[in-house]
């Protein structure tokens, strides 16, 4: 069963940039997409963006100008940065696997990390 | 942009059904999923692909379809039903959406 963990700073200054990583553990980052996920405090879920191992990307429109999602292989882990940040940026940042297929359109959020509040604040 | 609709809130008695609906334009030709979500947890696939229950999830999770809207419904209610419940899919260019999210309270 893969694990994934996100690591990073629990509090980021407005204008500054956010950066994340998620640890992938008991599996190989390879031949799949991985993405990010948030949530704000007592809100819902919104999809950030994705990655394949081989680095494409897919990004949320409504983030894309601000946001750079890498893949580094030889560590098993993918990382999360958005920069520009303000207090509508904190949340509950979720790391997860995306299970695709030919059959599956779209693919879904599988395995999920536990998460890490960033919150932005002066 | 693109929109699956939920209901804030679904209430229902221990021991009876549930049902929780998502509608959006796209359903007709994107699949839905379905996460519940308990308080500080991370979500969980209860429903993949419309009507597919994963293993591990309880027979009473059950999912359907029709046009533009998909239902989950959950029959015999139990306690630890009680959670957010959020739809996921996609729109015509692939950028994941999940519904607002529906808080299921069991009476």
């Amino acid at each position: 069963q893969v694990q994934l963990q996100e690591s990073g700073p629990g509090l980021v200054k407005p204008s500054e940039t956010l950066s994340l990583t998620c640890a992938v553990s008991g599996g190989s980052i390879s031949g799949y997409y991985w993405s990010w996920i948030r949530q704000p405090p007592g809100k819902g879920l919104e999809w950030i963006g994705s990655i394949y191992y081989s680095g494409s990307t897919e990004y949320n429109p409504s983030l894309k100008s601000r946001l750079s999602i890498s893949v580094a292989t030889s560590k098993n882990q993918f990382s999360l940065r958005l920069s520009s940040v303000t207090a509508a940026d904190t949340a509950i940042y979720y790391c997860a696997r995306v299970y695709r297929a030919a059959d599956t359109n779209p693919g879904y959020f599988q395995d999920w990390g536990q998460g890490t509040l960033v919150t932005v604040s002066s | 942009s693109y929109e699956l609709t939920q209901p804030p809130s679904v209430s229902v008695s221990l021991g009876q059904m549930a049902r929780i609906t998502c509608s959006g334009e796209a359903l007709p030709k994107k699949y839905a999923y379905w996460y519940q979500q308990k308080p500080g947890q991370f979500p969980v696939v209860v429903i993949y692909k419309d009507t597919e229950r994963p293993s591990g999830i309880p027979e009473r999770f059950s999912g359907s379809g029709s046009g533009t809207m998909v239902t989950l419904t959950i029959s015999g209610v139990q306690a630890e039903d009680e959670a957010d419940y959020y739809c996921l899919s996609a729109d015509s260019s692939g950028t994941y959406v999940f519904g607002g999210g529906t808080k299921l309270t069991v009476l």
